[in-house]
């Protein structure tokens, strides 16, 4: 497809398992975002890959996140020993360099 | 920690009324401001990017204009309808250091148009 693409598009864990959610973001987008809405609550930034440039990590809540970008391409955001705050859907967007960023649907995730 | 403020937080208004949003910002390291358009149980739409002082944007009865001398934004719905409820999110990208920055959003405005 010519979108963002995201998987799972819902996932429903135990507290306490590891999560991976995927993001392929659209071809030759340099740029990859990660971000998260809990419920009744704003986007929140996680991460932004950009290019070859170091990863601005800032937004990342705690240590049991982490986010990687292979080969400029696919975006795996890893969350460790889930909590039910965890509970959000979180969004990935990619974009050319510094113009408008493109959605994916987002993957629900339900820590229970 | 950067604040990108919206007003209102919702608004409720009826079909065919006008309404208008802003968007407010830091002036300094400007370099360009996304409005989005998030519908409930979809990805937001982007619906405008404005870089210059000044810059009017229209999209059929949307419309937005920047000021980034003051750091506000206004988005503007002529005439609303139904399907113009959602959530509006307004994005700041600064000029940060020699690079250029994440987008940093605000909470959104809530617009919900009763038929």
């Amino acid at each position: 497809g010519a979108g963002v693409s995201q998987s799972p598009s819902n996932k429903v864990t135990e507290k306490g398992k590891d999560v991976e959610l995927r993001c392929d973001p659209i071809s030759g987008h340099t740029a990859l975002y990660w971000y998260r809405q809990s419920l009744g609550q704003g986007l929140e930034f996680l991460i932004y890959f950009q290019g070859n440039s170091a990863p601005d990590k800032s937004g990342l809540p705690s240590d049991r996140f982490s986010a990687e970008r292979t080969g400029g391409s696919v975006s795996t955001l890893t969350i460790q020993r889930t909590q039910q705050e965890d509970s959000a859907v979180y969004l990935c967007a990619s974009s050319p360099l510094m113009d408008t960023i493109y959605f994916g649907e987002g993957s629900w995730l339900t820590v229970v | 920690i950067l604040n990108v403020e919206q007003s209102p937080q919702s608004l409720h208004v009826q079909e065919g009324d006008s309404t208008n949003f802003t968007c407010s910002f830091p002036s300094s390291n400007f370099y360009a401001l996304h409005w989005y358009r998030w519908e409930t149980a979809k990805s937001p739409e982007a619906l405008f990017v404005m870089t210059l002082n000044g810059d009017e944007k229209k999209k059929g009865r949307i419309s937005a204009t920047l000021n980034t001398k003051e750091g506000y934004s206004y988005l503007y719905i002529k005439g609303s309808q139904p399907e113009d409820s959602a959530t509006y999110l307004c994005a700041l990208r600064r000029i940060d250091g020699s690079t250029l920055g994440r987008l940093y959003f605000g909470r959104g405005t809530q617009l919900t148009v009763w038929p």
